[in-house]
């Protein structure tokens, strides 16, 4: 059956430091790959999108890999700071744009 | 200006009850989602709506049924509430065509409470 494992529930960072999440999915041919945060209380916010032609994409502090070999997207901040603490999402999508979300990963960037 | 809009923003009824959730997107999106969210916060799709193309998750109840009056509105109706029914539904939109892949815009989510 399909799976998406997003790799720890929460994580705690330092501020400063490079924040790694990490998306894994089995029995899945995603064509893209996008990620997303929520806040407590609100809808999730678009993040990233990665094709599955594509190995990498940025956007400011922000970075998205996508290895369709292994099966994982990593989402990476840099620089961390407080303000980035909040529920990171992955969510799968095929071309018939059916979509599939990660349970998210809760990332606390601590001061 | 609030770009996906759903209303109420809490709901409280009793098991049995039928009630709609309104959601309102002024993007111009041709394709409007419905999520569930439920305590362990898995967000899951329950229909996608494009051109009057209607998408179901096969996992609904058939007691859930999205109604669009026009392409800026998808609102939900669910019938004989139940209490597993208690989550916060989630509306998005994004931009249509099938092929490509376009960020999903969230409403605010309804927090729904089933007694």
């Amino acid at each position: 059956s399909q799976k998406i494992e997003q790799n720890s529930e929460a994580l705690n960072i330092q501020e400063g430091k490079t924040a790694t999440l990490t998306c894994n999915y089995t029995n899945y041919s995603p064509a893209y790959l996008q990620w997303y945060r929520q806040d407590p209380g609100r809808g999730p916010v678009f993040l990233l999108l990665i094709r599955e032609n594509e190995k990498e994409k940025r956007k400011e502090r922000l970075k998205v890999t996508f290895d369709t070999t292994l099966k994982q997207s990593l989402f990476h901040i840099t620089a961390s700071q407080p303000a980035d603490s909040a529920t990171y999402l992955c969510a799968l999508e095929d071309y018939g744009q059916n979509f599939v979300f990660g349970p998210g990963t809760r990332l606390s960037v601590l001061p | 200006d609030t770009a996906v809009s759903q209303t109420p923003k809490y709901l409280v009824t009793q098991m049995g009850n039928d009630k709609s959730i309104k959601c309102e997107q002024n993007l111009g999106h041709d394709t409007m989602y419905w999520y569930k969210q439920d305590s362990k916060k898995f967000l899951k799709i329950m229909f996608s709506y494009n051109n009057k193309e209607l998408i179901i998750n096969e996992t609904v109840p058939n007691r859930f049924s999205p109604k669009s009056p026009d392409k800026a509105h998808l609102n939900l109706h669910i019938n004989s509430l139940e209490l597993g029914d208690s989550a916060v539904y989630f509306c998005a939109s994004s931009q249509g065509d099938r092929g490509y892949s376009y960020e999903q815009y969230f409403g605010p989510g309804t927090r729904l409470t089933v007694t």
